[in-house]
């Protein structure tokens, strides 16, 4: 089955700098690469994903990189702020493709232990 | 907003006793998911359903956990007898999973278990 590593385990920034959180995986089948934000006492929440097909995505102050060829692929988080602070999880998922008589799906996410971000003011 | 309704949010229960938690996914997300997270760790997959049928239950300990989803709606997983190592957070999550779409979960806000 997948395995996915995520260093590291806590990442401490000052305010308005970057944090980057990476994650490797193992098994070459994965196609879908999710990220997720998880604030205290919640479930995760879905910030960014990339999929196989793409090497980089952005959606304003967050980046996910992909590197097939090496498994690895990195959250970017620029220009901090306060409510970043929380635990991020990267996922690794090999999407089956559609079929019309099953109906589709995915086997379930694997994800990384976390990263606890902390943003210093 | 639509949302993941998971009950109840808190329970404590002595070991040896059976709990239950249920899930009610996003309307018309037919991919229904169990999460088991220990603190400071990630979530693990527990079972899978796709409508009432379960996809993948390789990771659920058979012997003392059951997880149902009779109508393909909501879902119910039972623990009986509750041990000191299911403390957990339980997380409930859905998709769509209908095509090339597939892949985002959401999830619920969970039911953190505590056994004594």
């Amino acid at each position: 089955g997948e395995n996915v590593e995520q260093h590291p385990s806590t990442l401490s920034v000052q305010e308005g700098d970057s944090a980057v959180i990476k994650c490797t995986y193992s098994d070459s089948a994965s196609n879908y690469f999710p990220w997720y934000k998880q604030e205290l006492g919640k479930g995760p929440q879905l910030i960014i994903d990339i999929r196989s097909n793409v090497g980089e995505k952005k959606d304003q102050r967050i980046a996910v990189t992909l590197n097939k060829t090496a498994k690895h692929f990195s959250l970017h988080i620029t220009e901090t702020q306060p409510e970043d602070s929380a635990v991020y999880f990267c996922a690794a998922i090999s999407i089956l493709h559609y079929d019309v008589y099953s109906g589709g799906g995915a086997d379930g996410l694997t994800f990384g232990k976390g990263t606890h971000l902390i943003i210093q003011p | 907003e639509a949302e993941v309704a998971q009950s109840p949010r808190y329970k404590i229960t002595e070991k040896s006793q059976a709990v239950a938690f249920w899930c009610d996914p996003i309307s018309g997300h037919a991919t229904l998911y169990w999460y088991r997270q220990i603190l400071g760790q990630g979530p693990e997959l527990l079972v899978q359903f796709q409508d009432e049928s379960v996809v993948d239950d390789s990771q659920l300990p058979k012997d003392r956990f059951s997880a149902e989803r009779l109508k393909g709606v909501d879902s119910t997983l039972k623990i009986q007898p509750a041990e000191l190592g299911d403390s957990a957070m339980y997380l409930c999550a859905s998709s769509l999973a209908s095509g090339r779409d597939t892949g985002e979960l959401f999830f619920g806000e969970g039911s953190r278990l505590t056994v004594l």
